[in-house]
């Protein structure tokens, strides 16, 4: 089973939609979530931490379901400029981060 | 403005030469990391260091050297033993090794 398991997608939504990705990962023991956005040909940039309790900046929701172990991340009223790769990132307990593929998202006007 | 550079953007060279990625950060980072991406593929992890003068191999380190003198740089070399060195090489730091990391701009590496 692979460490961090992401939907490649494409997502493909119109504009104002609402999108939700998921992610699992293997390790019951981790202890750091994120979710990174990779625009293409560009560097990862940190998008969100991901809380227990759930978190929410903007229109961006992130939550973690620990039992499940899985991760998700809510886009509401999608943007052009939300077009991108969401990496799901997790940290297994005494390792360095480690990246799920990601999941495109392409937002059509 | 802190942050981290990779340069150059570009590199282009021919098969059987040595090239070294430069990766410099100032965000007073402990630890520092390196990725390959290939297209449509994640991030892989070659090396990651997190003091000076200690670092540890990734997944797929063969071919690959770095050094870590000082906190600031973390260069890579991509040796001619390296099979298919063609990628885009990313660079990143964090404050520690469970902490979130900030990535450079990456050096798109071409060699023919």
């Amino acid at each position: 089973r692979k460490e961090v398991e992401q939907d490649p997608g494409p997502f493909n939504v119109p504009e104002g939609a609402t999108v939700a990705f998921n992610c699992t990962y293997s390790n019951s023991a981790s202890q750091s979530f994120f979710w990174y956005r990779q625009d293409c040909r560009k560097e990862p940039k940190l998008l969100m931490s991901v809380y227990s309790s759930g978190n929410e900046d903007g229109r961006f929701t992130a939550q973690l379901n620990r039992a499940s172990q899985y991760i998700s991340l809510l886009i509401r009223d999608s943007k052009l400029s939300d077009s991108a790769t969401y990496l799901c990132v997790v940290n297994m307990a005494g390792t360095a981060l480690i990246f799920g593929k990601g999941t495109t998202l392409s937002v059509s006007s | 403005d802190g942050g981290i550079t990779q340069s150059p953007k570009y590199l282009f060279r021919k098969e059987g030469q040595n090239v070294t990625l430069s990766c410099e950060q100032n965000l007073n980072h402990d630890a520092m990391y390196w990725y390959r991406q290939d297209p449509g593929q994640g991030l892989r992890l070659i090396y990651y260091s997190q003091i000076v003068n200690d670092f540890q191999k990734g997944d797929i380190a063969e071919g690959y050297s770095v050094s870590r003198e000082k906190k600031e740089s973390f260069p890579l070399t991509v040796t001619s033993a390296q099979k298919n060195p063609t990628a885009f090489y990313l660079c990143a730091s964090s404050i520690g090794r469970t902490q979130e990391q900030y990535f450079g701009p990456g050096t798109r590496l071409t060699v023919t």
